[in-house]
């Protein structure tokens, strides 16, 4: 089982429309959880961190941790065609006293106009 | 402003050749990370740093070699031990204990075997 597991996608959806993406980890005592978007041939951009069991809003951005079931998700609100790329999820694993994240394969969002 | 800025941007490799791409940053970050990414696939790790002098390696370290000598610099060789070496290398640093705060990463160094 990997670590961190995405569904690759394409995820599409119409312009306005809410985007839903999903990762689940392995490990059940990890601590910090990231997203990042990475436009085709740029590198990860940090969108999101979550640390804490809920919902964490950030404009148009929800990020939702669910630690009992080990997933997190990332839903865009009105997503827009710019919204276009792939998205990571990354884990930092259980306390070593260092980060060292682990990353997921991403799912690529297409958001049609 | 503060930033991470990997060079050069491209890179072409002849067969038998040794390359060093270059990672600098600014952002007084202890943690200091190289990552491989293929068309397709996720992130790799290669090697990472803690702290100045000091490199472990990641999942993927043969062929590849780091130095850290300045808290600023980890700059990557890929030797020519390396057999498939084409890819995009990414150059990321943190706070490293401060597990909240995600890496920041750099624009990237696309390599090609020629």
């Amino acid at each position: 089982q990997k670590e961190v597991e995405q569904n690759s996608g394409p995820l599409s959806v119409p312009e306005g429309a809410i985007a839903s993406l999903n990762c689940t980890y392995s490990d059940r005592v990890s601590q910090s959880f990231f997203w990042y978007r990475q436009y085709s041939g740029k590198s990860p951009e940090l969108i999101m961190s979550i640390y804490s069991n809920g919902d964490k809003e950030d404009g148009r951005f929800t990020a939702q941790l669910n630690k009992a079931s080990q997933y997190v998700s990332l839903l865009i609100r009105d997503s827009q065609p710019s919204d276009s790329a792939t998205y990571l999820c990354a884990v930092n694993p259980p306390n070593t006293g260092f980060q060292k994240l682990v990353f997921g394969t991403g799912t690529r969002l297409l958001v049609s106009p | 402003d503060g930033g991470i800025t990997q060079s050069p941007k491209y890179l072409f490799r002849k067969e038998g050749q040794n390359v060093t791409l270059s990672c600098e940053q600014n952002l007084n970050h202890d943690a200091m990370y190289w990552y491989r990414q293929d068309p397709g696939q996720g992130l790799r790790l290669i090697y990472y740093s803690q702290i100045v002098n000091d490199f472990q390696k990641g999942d993927i370290a043969e062929g590849y070699s780091v130095s850290r000598e300045k808290k600023e610099s980890f700059p990557l060789t890929v030797t020519s031990a390396q057999k498939n070496p084409t890819a995009f290398y990414l150059c990321a640093s943190s706070f490293g204990d401060r597990g909240d705060y995600g890496y920041t990463f750099g624009s990237g160094t696309r390599l090609t075997v020629v």
